[in-house]
């Protein structure tokens, strides 16, 4: 079936340092959103994507999706304690469905 | 990793009738289950709780008698949307928590879009 591999699982950083996730699917998607769940939480939407190539940013968040429409990455610029928690993807098939990636989750080193 | 299924995939249906979406854990068992409702470009809005074997805890504003949620099993939740109007039109998410020692995650489905016309 419809897959989408996210990596890395776990990524452990030192304050300040940057943060990057990326997201692989199997099929070419409609779209793809991105979610922070931080610990004990819920997922929070943070953007959708809809265009090949397209690159969005929030503030340290860098968003991006392939020209294909099949792979996206986050990255976050100089990490803060904030940012802590799983980063999710999700991508929007051609029936509507959200295949959701496995997430990874962004620890920052004391 | 770990499949969480949802059925039906998409629905639609006459104002007034009811609707059941279940949602699966296919390889591990889940004591918990969340379901969302998800509106365009928005966040999963967290609906309920659900807990095998007990009573579903819902959020505040989510009417419980308007959204039943039955959790029969290690594997099984289902969420009946009773009387469905037009505004009750959404997509509807579930996911599974998955315990393994010290170590959680937790899985979701692929959503449900229901059209209530």
């Amino acid at each position: 079936g419809q897959q989408v591999m996210q990596i890395p699982q776990y990524q452990h950083v030192q304050e300040g340092e940057d943060f990057t996730t990326y997201c692989n699917s199997s099929t070419t998607l409609s779209n793809i959103q991105w979610y922070k769940q931080r610990p004990g939480g819920h997922p929070v939407f943070l953007i959708q994507l809809v265009k090949s190539g397209e690159v969005k940013k929030q503030k340290r968040l860098t968003f991006q999706f392939g020209e294909a429409k099949k792979n996206s990455s986050l990255h976050i610029t100089a990490t803060q304690t904030t940012d802590v928690g799983t980063y999710f993807c999700a991508g929007r098939d051609s029936n509507y469905q959200l295949i959701w990636g496995a997430g990874t989750k962004l620890i920052i080193k004391p | 990793g770990a499949v969480v299924s949802q059925h039906p995939s998409w629905v639609i249906c006459k104002s007034g009738t009811s609707v059941k979406i279940e949602c699966r854990s296919l390889d591990f068992q889940a004591t918990t289950m969340f379901w969302y409702r998800q509106f365009p470009k928005q966040s999963l809005m967290l609906m309920a709780t659900s807990n095998e074997g007990s009573k579903a805890t819902y959020e505040q504003g989510v009417e419980k008698d308007k959204f039943l949620i039955n959790h029969a099993s290690l594997t099984l939740s289902t969420l009946t949307v009773t009387s469905a109007h037009p505004e009750d039109s959404s997509f509807y998410i579930c996911s599974a928590f998955k315990r393994e020692g010290r170590h959680n995650e937790q899985f979701f489905g692929p959503g449900t879009r229901l059209t209530v016309l």
